[in-house]
């Protein structure tokens, strides 16, 4: 099956400071790619979504000027945290989307981020 | 739009009886539904989907699941349960409208422990 990698698996930063978050399709292309945020116990919440090449639109509440979303490749999504805060701290999860016209999703292992 | 409910924030079992983790649905027009699994600090992995087809959906790892239209319910079963089945499940079900980028809406969440 289609293989989709995050990285880095976990980080730790400090507060004030930018993350960013890969998201690779290993080998498919992704025309789309969705990234979530889970919080401990709770279900995933779609944060945005992008087109490769395109502006990500992002769910309602959720700040583009904070989380940017860069789709540059058809195989590479980026989620940049920006000024990161300890509420920021969650776990970030991506899904990729092919061609395909049942466009399944495929899901990465998810980046654990703390924010100290 | 489309929602999902799962009842039961918690299921517990005894290893080796059959195992149910609910999902009702709500879409408008016909329902692409997913069950998903989570380990601990893990992404998702999926298990099965209904598209449209025979309503008993057979997955990974001996699950299947029910399509009941008249119920509008999507149940994950499995006949004999593992101590290993222990895990977060997650039913989904996926927007069909292209505009949308066919993204996913998640249900809550079902923690299933299966007791040795």
């Amino acid at each position: 099956g289609a293989v989709v990698s995050q990285h880095p698996s976990w980080v730790i930063c400090k507060s004030g400071t930018s993350v960013k978050i890969e998201c690779r399709s290993l080998d498919f292309q992704a025309t789309t790619m969705f990234w979530y945020r889970q919080f401990p116990k709770q279900s995933l919440m779609l944060m945005a979504t992008s087109n490769e090449g395109s502006k990500a639109t992002y769910e309602q509440g959720v700040e583009k000027d904070k989380f940017l979303i860069n789709h540059a490749s058809l195989t590479l999504s980026t989620l940049t945290v920006t000024s990161a805060h300890p509420e920021d701290s969650s776990f970030y999860i991506c899904s990729a989307a092919g061609l395909a016209a049942l466009r399944e999703q495929y899901f990465g292992p998810g980046t654990r981020l703390t924010v100290t | 739009a489309q929602s999902v409910a799962q009842p039961e924030d918690q299921v517990n079992v005894a290893e080796g009886n059959p195992l149910t983790v609910k999902c009702t649905y709500s879409v408008s027009g016909n329902p692409y539904l997913f069950w998903y699994v989570q380990y601990p600090n893990r992404g998702l992995q999926f298990l099965l989907k209904y598209i449209t087809g025979d309503n008993l959906v057979k997955g990974s790892y001996g699950f299947e699941a029910e399509f009941n239209k008249s119920q509008t319910s999507f149940h994950l079963k499995k006949p004999s349960a593992l101590v290993s089945d222990s895990a977060l499940y997650f039913c989904a079900v996926r927007d069909t409208d292209q505009n949308t980028g066919n993204q996913f809406y998640f249900g809550t969440g079902t923690s299933l422990t299966v007791i040795p």
